[in-house]
């Protein structure tokens, strides 16, 4: 099946601290996601990307659609301790998404 | 409800036996998807529903996994002689959208299954 590749695996910063962390694939998505998931819960929605290119941003959250469409980035700025879980991208083809395996961030007060 | 409900939130099964477990989508969501998520793992995708027709069931590790959502509305994932690698979170989502129409997902809190 189609992979993701999704770095960094996790993140320790300081709070105040900016982030970024990527999705790649060899495959090319019409469509990119990122969501956060808390212990216990299910992934919530962070940003949709829907067109190669688009920049979007959500307070703090800023997310891009790659030109290529194999790729996406998601950035934070200024972190805060609430920041603290797992960041999933996923990329759509079709009816099917494709997660991947996660970064896990850990915010330092 | 305002999200998506599955129940139970736990599920202990003996190795052998059927287990189902439900999923209540957001009124009015076409779209249903059934994901398989492994501790560590990003959610894997199972099978796929819009109303009560299961358009993609590719995801379905073995014939021991079956799924259906009669009414359009609410969805069952049942999984029958249970091993212990069924052991996982599965989640719901659903969606509004029907054909042609991009809609993100929304997720429900999941099933925790352990298979002893």
């Amino acid at each position: 099946g189609q992979q993701l590749n999704q770095s960094p695996q996790s993140m320790f910063i300081q709070e105040g601290e900016d982030v970024s962390m990527n999705c790649t694939s060899s495959s090319i998505f019409n469509t990119w996601l990122w969501y956060k998931q808390d212990p216990g819960e299910g992934p919530v929605l962070l940003i949709a990307l829907y067109k190669a290119g688009e920049l979007t941003s959500n307070g703090r959250l800023t997310a891009q659609f790659g030109i290529t469409r194999k790729d996406s980035f998601l950035n934070i700025s200024a972190s805060i301790p609430s920041d603290v879980g797992i960041y999933f991208c996923a990329g759509r083809s079709f009816n099917k998404f494709y997660f991947g395996s996660g970064t896990k961030l850990n915010v330092k007060p | 409800g305002a999200g998506v409900s599955q129940s139970p939130r736990y599920k202990v099964a003996k190795r052998g036996q059927d287990v189902a477990l439900r999923c209540d989508p957001i009124s009015g969501h076409v779209s249903l998807f059934w994901y398989q998520q492994a501790l560590g793992q990003g959610p894997e995708f199972l099978t796929y529903f819009q109303n009560e027709a299961q358009l993609d069931k590719s995801g379905l590790p073995s014939d021991r996994f079956f799924a259906e959502r009669p009414e359009g509305s609410v969805s069952t994932l049942k999984i029958q002689r249970t091993q212990q690698e069924d052991s996982a979170v599965y989640l719901c989502a659903s969606s509004l959208e029907g054909q042609g129409v991009v809609q993100p997902q929304h997720f429900g809190d999941g099933t925790r299954l352990s298979i002893l």
